[in-house]
């Protein structure tokens, strides 16, 4: 079945320490896009790709970095700058972007300890 | 500034007992809106795209509707596994930007 797998489930990471979360899709789709989910907040936009070796930032962008070095993979560096990094993260991809519905893995639960 | 909010913040139905949920949103060049469910501890899932004013979209006990300034996801006599937290999102501006929503707490009684 087509989608796309986040892994770990779950993350725990130790002060200034980076972590990678790994975000990989098989539906054959241009865009991949990384949001961060708080309680009580709505989804917020970190980076997203259109197309392969290509990425922009997103609202939150600071302390995170990314790659996409092939369509199928768009990993997300959480790195020791990001101050507050314990949150749930969301990949997505889509068609192409623009109008298009996204398809969201099934999270990454980074926690920092 | 471009806004996209959603209430009730959370909602408790009797099984059976129809509602509404709202998504009024304020931006420029909206390009398309969005409707997902999300359980808790995954990731949402995508349940309509509304393009233009009087478009409708159902899908078993849902209904999405759009006019110029909101949405509504209507539900027809839900289900307790209709329980979950219902995301709405717009896509707008020149550099299509999405923007969601806090979204919806649903809770369904049996």
């Amino acid at each position: 079945d087509g989608g796309i797998t986040q892994s770990p489930k779950y993350l725990f990471r130790k002060e200034g320490q980076n972590v990678t979360l790994s975000c990989e899709q098989n539906l054959n789709h241009d865009a991949m896009y990384w949001y961060r989910q708080d309680p009580g907040q709505g989804l917020r936009l970190i980076y997203y790709s259109q197309i392969v070796n290509d990425f922009q930032k997103g609202d939150i962008a600071e302390g995170y970095s990314v790659s996409r070095e092939k369509k199928e993979s768009f990993p997300l560096t959480v790195t020791s700058a990001q101050k507050n990094p314990t949150a749930f993260y969301l990949c997505a991809s889509s068609i192409t972007h623009g109008n298009y519905g996204y398809t969201f893995g099934s999270g990454t639960r980074l926690t920092v300890v | 500034e471009d806004q996209v909010t959603q209430s009730p913040e959370a909602l408790r139905l009797q099984e059976g007992e129809s509602s509404s949920l709202n998504c009024s949103y304020t931006v420029s060049g909206l390009r398309g809106l969005f409707w997902y469910r999300q359980d808790p501890g995954k990731g949402p899932e995508f349940l309509f795209t509304l393009y233009s004013a009087g478009e409708e979209k159902e899908k078993e006990r849902l209904k999405a509707t759009l006019t110029k300034k909101e949405s509504f996801l209507h539900i027809t006599a839900p289900k307790p596994e209709d329980s979950a937290t219902y995301l709405c999102a717009v896509q707008a501006g020149r550099d299509d930007k999405i923007i969601f929503g806090k979204g919806t707490r649903l809770h369904i009684l049996p």
